[in-house]
C-alpha cells in the first residue's frame, strides 16, 4: 500500500503562531491530496482537497499545497479552535490511505 | 448534508455487524460512500467505498474477504456489514459522503458521527 508520512507527529504552538505540517507520499499521488481536522470524540472534518483547495466554510487561515510526493498544510496566525488533530489522506492509488496524523496542542 | 449512524454496538468474536448511515440533505445517487474506521487511540483507515449511483464498490484487500457495503435509494441510506470479527475490529466506524460517484472513490466532504463497534470474548 502507499505510504503517507506526516510530520512532526506532534506539533507544540501557541495562539497566534504559523504552523506547517508536511505529508509525505511513498509514490507520487500527483494532487489527489486531502487534508482533514479531528477533534477529541468527533468526526473528521475536510479542509482542504486536490492539495490546495479550501473546502466552502473553512477559514482562510488554512492553506495547502504541493505535489507530487510532497504536501504541506499551513495554518497562520493559530486559534484556539485549531488544536486539534490533522490528517493527510491520499485518493490517488487504491487503497486510499491516511497519514498517521499531527497533533497540534498548545 | 446529514449522515446519521446508529449504534454503538457489542458484538462477540466471530460475530458480523452491519452499520447503517442514513443520509439527508443532498441528492443521495450523485455521490458515493467511503467507510473509515478509528482503533481507540489510533488513527484512520480506510476500508472501501460504493456509489450510491450504480453500486460499484471497491474494498481495501485487507477487508476483501469480509466486507460488503451496500445502499439503499429508497431510504437514502448507507449500509456496510463486516464479519468474522476479531478483537483488533473494535473501533469507531464512520461513514462519509465521498465525491466520487460513479467508477471511484474520492474525497470525503461530510462524515457521520460515528459507530463504537465493540467485539468481545
Amino acid at each position: 500500500d502507499l505510504q503517507m508520512t506526516q510530520s512532526p507527529s506532534i506539533l507544540s504552538a501557541s495562539v497566534g503562531d504559523n504552523v506547517t505540517i508536511t505529508c509525505r507520499a511513498s509514490q507520487s499521488v500527483t494532487i489527489l491530496l486531502a487534508w482533514y481536522q479531528q477533534k477529541p470524540g468527533k468526526a473528521p472534518k475536510l479542509l482542504i482537497y486536490r492539495a490546495s483547495n479550501l473546502e466552502i466554510g473553512v477559514p482562510s487561515r488554512f492553506s495547502g499545497s504541493g505535489s507530487g510526493t510532497e504536501f504541506t498544510l499551513a495554518i497562520s496566525s493559530l486559534q484556539p479552535d485549531d488544536f486539534a488533530t490533522y490528517y493527510c489522506q491520499q485518493y490517488n492509488t487504491y487503497p486510499y490511505t491516511f497519514g498517521q496524523g499531527t497533533k497540534v496542542e498548545i | 448534508v446529514q449522515l446519521v449512524q446508529s449504534g454503538p454496538d457489542v458484538k462477540k468474536f466471530g460475530a458480523s455487524v452491519k452499520v447503517s448511515c442514513k443520509a439527508s440533505g443532498y441528492a443521495f445517487t450523485n455521490y458515493g460512500f467511503s467507510w473509515v474506521r478509528q482503533a481507540p487511540g489510533q488513527g484512520l483507515e480506510w476500508i472501501g467505498w460504493i456509489s450510491a449511483y450504480n453500486g460499484y464498490t471497491y474494498y481495501a484487500q485487507k477487508f476483501q474477504d469480509r466486507v460488503s457495503m451496500t445502499t439503499d435509494t429508497s431510504t437514502t441510506t448507507a449500509y456496510m456489514e463486516l464479519r468474522s470479527l476479531k478483537s483488533d475490529d473494535t473501533a469507531v466506524y464512520y461513514c462519509a459522503r465521498d465525491l466520487g460517484s460513479l467508477s471511484h472513490s474520492s474525497y470525503l466532504d461530510y462524515w457521520g458521527q460515528g459507530y463504537l463497534v465493540t467485539v468481545s470474548s
